[in-house]
Formats: C-alpha cells, structure tokens, sequence
C-alpha cells in the first residue's frame, strides 16, 4: 500500500498563474479530504468527498479555489489565479468512510511570488 | 466546530511516559474522541481513538474519564520519535466523519 500520494511535492509560482495540485487516495477509501495548513491558521479543513462527490465546500477560501474528483481513485484541488497568501500545505487524506483512521498524504508545499 | 483544549506544549524525558491531556467538556454521547500526531515536515498521523472505554494499541493508550469531559493520551516510553505535535479532536457530525483540527499540544522529548 503506497498510502495516500499526493503531487508536486513542492510547487513555487507567479502570483496570477494557475495551480493545480493532485491527490491519489488509497484504493477502497470512499471519503478523501483536502486541508489546508499555515503558521496563522493551523490546519483547515477545505472540502471533503464522499464517494467522488463533494459533501462539504464550506472551507474552501473564495471562488479561486475549486476541487474536483473525477473517479475513485484521483482528485485536483485549483486556484486560479493564485496569491501570495495562498502560500501554505496542503493535505490530502483519505478514509474508507469511517469515524477513525484518516490517512493524509506528505503534502504539498505551495509558494505563491 | 467540536471544540477541544489541549496544552500548548510539554516536555518529556527519553523513555518515560508521557500524558498529554485534552479537555472535550460539551462532548455529547456519541461523539468519538480521536488522536493524531504530526511529525515535523509531514502529513497527521492516526494515532488512536475511543468513545467511552479505554483503548490501547500499539502506539498508545487512551484514557477516556468516566463523564467523557476530559482524556489523556499515554505514550508509555516517549522515544526521540514522539516528537511531535499531538492533536485531540472530537468528531461531531452525522455520517461526515470530518475531522477539524485545533492547535494540539507540541510534545519536545529530552535526550
């Protein structure tokens, strides 16, 4: 099991350009989750699946943000445009739909200049 | 948002147990109390959870009080390894199973 993969690893832009950051949650996880984490803010729970469709995107920041998942085994989470303050790491996760045991990735480590 | 209270921080000497409490006082019946950790420069890390008995896995016990206000999580050899920041949170909701992390306690183990 490679556990949750989420890519890049690391990803510096311009402000303006549009990200996309990319999450593989484990096969047979029925809920997948993105966080998002800060030095201010600690971690924030953005949006979260279940069974590929969205439940819950009351976290996600303003309209730049948006986040998909096609099948069960691949998501995406764009900003468009991007900003500085954008800046953080973000966390995938992923759970097979039960109160225990969510699985996050290694995250990715977002630079916005 | 399920709200928890934990230390900020603690210090614990190599190969001593350690008990990091956490406050949970409007915790309703059914809500779980769950444990993750973060290890620097990574992803949290399921540690353990329970509901009303006390539970022990290969990485900790879990002490739940007999009112459901309050639990501690014991490692019972803090290693160099345990350093992290170690986060208790109640799960609230009907079937989201959304976790929504606080601050958590930041664990520094003493050589």
């Amino acid at each position: 099991d490679a556990g949750v993969i989420q890519s890049p690893r690391h990803e510096v832009t311009e402000m303006g350009q549009e990200v996309t950051l990319r999450c593989k949650p484990i096969s047979g996880h029925n809920s997948l989750f993105w966080y998002r984490q800060t030095m201010m803010r600690g971690l924030e729970l953005l949006i979260y699946f279940n069974n590929n469709v969205p439940i819950d995107d009351s976290g996600m920041p303003e309209d730049r943000f948006s986040a998909k998942m096609p099948n069960a085994s691949f998501s995406t989470l764009k900003i468009q445009p991007s900003e500085p303050r954008d800046s953080a790491v973000y966390f995938c996760a992923s759970t097979p739909r039960t109160r225990y045991g969510y699985t996050f990735g290694s995250g990715t480590r977002l630079t916005v200049v | 948002d399920a709200k928890t209270t934990q230390p900020n921080s603690m210090e614990s000497n190599e190969e001593e147990p350690v008990h990091l409490p956490c406050n949970h006082s409007t915790i309703s019946g059914t809500d779980y109390i769950h444990w993750y950790r973060q290890l620097p420069s990574q992803g949290p890390e399921y540690v353990i959870h329970g509901l009303t008995s006390n539970v022990n896995n290969r990485m900790a016990s879990l002490a739940i009080a007999e009112d459901r206000k309050s639990s501690t999580l014991i490692l019972h050899r803090a290693t160099l390894r345990d350093a992290a920041v170690y986060y208790c949170i109640e799960s609230k909701g009907t079937g989201a199973n959304n976790l929504f992390f606080g601050t958590g306690t930041r664990l520094t183990v003493i050589p």
